[in-house]
């Protein structure tokens, strides 16, 4: 067990919808990062925050957004959800000028 | 962005082998992860390595990046090793994701 916690773990859901994806860090880490994996693009960055900050930016759709809280947890959207959105989505935390990053297990979402 | 390609593409040992598994990467960057998703598909960080060795256990990474690679060590392979690798190179503030070594064990 990483420590690190996401919710949930499966999601279906329909074209043109949004969804929230939400992330829990371990304990005192305060650099979240999220991860989409899929059979089409493979393993893909996504968006990283320190402290409540955007930190670093990567292949993060229009479409999608996030964000970190107060309280270090971090919330995935992704709206206007189309097929090709269909993929594991994983967040990762590490600590104050730590490099590991530990992951959650991920949550898997489908649009049908 | 920077191009990952990572070799080779498939793998598979027999229990106790040792391997090296690569990686190549067009571009000078700050730092390099080495990650392992096992066939559970729980991700783990293995190596944070800019450049020089790392050392845990019967693994260890190597990063030259003067010459743009990065390589990992499997010693005494067991079949909890199965799983794919990764390696990120990170440019900018940004990772960039090969496509992985996929890696069975047989007992």
């Amino acid at each position: 067990d990483s420590g690190v916690t996401q919710t949930p773990k499966h999601l279906i859901t329909a074209t043109g919808q949004r969804v929230t994806l939400r992330c829990s860090p371990r304990s005192g880490d305060l650099s979240v990062y999220w991860y989409q994996q899929s059979l089409d693009q493979g393993l893909q960055f996504l968006i990283q925050y320190y402290n409540g900050e955007e930190r670093a930016k990567g292949n993060i759709l229009e479409r999608f957004s996030a964000q970190q809280f107060p309280d270090l947890h971090s919330e995935l959207n992704l709206s206007s959800l189309e097929l090709g959105d269909s993929a594991l989505y994983f967040c990762a935390s590490s600590g104050q000028g730590a490099d590991t990053q530990y992951f959650g297990p991920g949550t898997r979402l489908t649009v049908l | 962005g920077i191009q990952v390609e990572q070799s080779p593409p498939d793998l598979i040992l027999q229990e106790g082998a040792n391997s090296t598994l690569r990686c190549n990467f067009s571009d000078s960057v700050n730092n390099l992860q080495w990650f392992h998703q096992n066939p559970w598909g729980q991700l783990i960080n293995l190596f944070y390595i800019p450049s020089g060795t790392k050392q845990n256990g019967r693994l260890s990474a190597t990063t030259v990046a003067t010459e743009r690679y990065s390589l990992l060590y499997i010693s005494s392979s067991q079949t909890t090793d199965s799983g794919v690798y990764f390696c990120a190179p990170l440019s900018g503030n940004q990772f960039y994701f090969g496509t992985g070594t996929s890696l069975t064990v047989i007992p």
